[in-house]
């Protein structure tokens, strides 16, 4: 069946510093991915989706490649900031009609 | 944007009670689901749901739990009888398909659930 698996956290950086959170998949089929952020005190929410292979999406500052090769999605940022911290969630909607597959979160903090 | 709402945000409750966690999802949207997260740790699937029925549930889904959607009206989960490890956060989200774009799902809030 369809599967995520992300970096494990805690990921702990210094502001300024740049950040890449491994995202893997396996699916058959050909997914859109997705990348979620939660904040503290609040539920998921959307921070990009790319649909189509060797894309990119990107949103605040954050970027990801949709590597079907690779069948990888790593989250990037050059420059993070303390307002960064969060946990972010990759994610995989096929279309055979199962559920969307989430990653188990990678919870990033980011010191001053 | 579209908004996912859940009622009420914090409930406590004694050990052994039922419990309701109410979700109003998005108007249009096809696709309900519930998640758990206990404190600290990361969000995890419940179950999804579809048409009036449950389609695919994960091993935290115990058979105290069950999730209804009666008329088109709020989109609940249940838990009879509770117990101390139910203690967490319930995420309700929504998405208007379940495959390719459409997938997105929308979250609510949550809602904090403490059993005593």
């Amino acid at each position: 069946g369809d599967s995520v698996t992300q970096t494990e956290g805690p990921v702990t950086l210094s502001e300024g510093t740049s950040l890449t959170v491994n995202c893997s998949y396996e699916t058959k089929q050909y997914p859109t991915l997705f990348w979620y952020v939660q904040y503290p005190g609040e539920g998921p929410q959307l921070l990009f989706k790319v649909p189509k292979a060797n894309e990119k999406g990107s949103n605040r500052g954050f970027e990801a490649t949709y590597n079907k090769e690779a069948t990888s999605f790593h989250l990037q940022k050059a420059s993070v900031q303390e307002s960064d911290s969060a946990v972010y969630y990759c994610a995989l909607g096929d279309n055979s009609g199962t559920y969307q597959r989430f990653g188990t979160g990678t919870k990033l903090q980011v010191v001053p | 944007g579209p908004k996912v709402l859940q009622i009420p945000s914090h409930q406590i409750i004694d050990m052994g009670q039922m419990v309701t966690l109410n979700c109003d999802p998005v108007s249009n949207h096809l696709y309900f689901y519930w998640y758990k997260q206990i404190l600290g740790q990361q969000m995890e699937f419940l179950v999804n749901f579809y048409n009036g029925k449950v389609m695919e549930k994960s091993k935290l889904f115990k058979d105290q739990f069950s999730v209804e959607r009666p008329d088109g009206s709020y989109f609940t989960l249940k838990i009879q009888p509770t117990a101390l490890e139910d203690s967490a956060v319930y995420f309700c989200a929504s998405s208007l398909g379940l495959g390719g774009r459409d997938a997105e799902q929308f979250f609510g809030p949550g809602t904090r659930l403490t059993v005593l």
